[in-house]
């Protein structure tokens, strides 16, 4: 079975610029989640998803981000513009169904902004 | 507000001993617990779910206990490995799927 994909896996950016990270969850999982990783801390979550539909966003930075998951299978996070304190890891993961599931999680995107 | 607290960021111990990690909550009240392993640039990997009601779970040198009344869990890996270092994240799980994590122990096991 495949693992959740990431891409790409490193980007240097400079601050006001854009970007945008793209996943591909295991196949047929319903619920997809990307997470900010600071350096020294634990994942955050910044939004998940049950199928297409948002199931939590409380703490994406709407102002700067923005993240899609059209027809319920990859989904793309984009950061416009970069803030400097934007650089971190950033990771996608997958799970069966909402609820009670282990999460799958991907290489992640590490990102630079300088 | 809520706050997840894992033990000192590192922790040093000789092959062969008993691993003792700690995860520590307040204000929060879980559905479940799950420790998860992270390597180096990779992301983490699950290893044991304990729900609320559980009070030890067990996998191999792996052991887990939970008291939600002291809002605590323990993680025990027994006849530690170089291989097994790595960083430890505990995370809470409420029942809409919702994961919080902490930070993490650094585990380094010396041969």
């Amino acid at each position: 079975e495949a693992g959740v994909a990431q891409s790409p896996r490193y980007k240097i950016i400079e601050k006001r610029q854009s970007v945008a990270f793209w996943c591909n969850p295991i196949s047929g999982h319903a619920t997809l989640y990307w997470y900010q990783q600071i350096l020294g801390q634990g994942p955050k979550l910044l939004i998940q998803f049950q199928n297409n539909g948002v199931v939590d966003d409380s703490q994406l930075p709407k102002d700067r981000f923005s993240a899609e998951r059209l027809k319920g299978v990859d989904s793309t996070l984009k950061i416009q513009p970069a803030k400097l304190e934007d650089s971190a890891v950033y990771l996608c993961a997958s799970s069966p169904r909402t609820g009670e599931d282990t999460q799958y999680f991907g290489p992640g995107t590490r990102l630079t902004v300088l | 507000s809520q706050k997840i607290e894992q033990n000192s960021e590192a922790l040093n111990i000789q092959e062969g001993k008993t691993a003792t990690l700690t995860c520590n909550y307040t204000n929060y009240s879980p559905a479940y617990l799950q420790w998860y392993r992270q390597d180096p640039g990779r992301g983490p990997v699950f290893l044991l779910l304990i729900r609320e009601n559980e009070k030890e779970k067990r996998k191999e040198r792996l052991k887990v206990t939970f008291d939600t009344t002291l809002k605590q869990s323990l993680f025990h890996i027994t006849a530690s490995q170089p291989a097994d270092s790595a960083t430890y994240l505990c995370a809470l799980d409420t029942n809409a799927g919702k994961s919080t994590f902490g930070d993490g122990t650094t585990l380094t096991v010396k041969p």
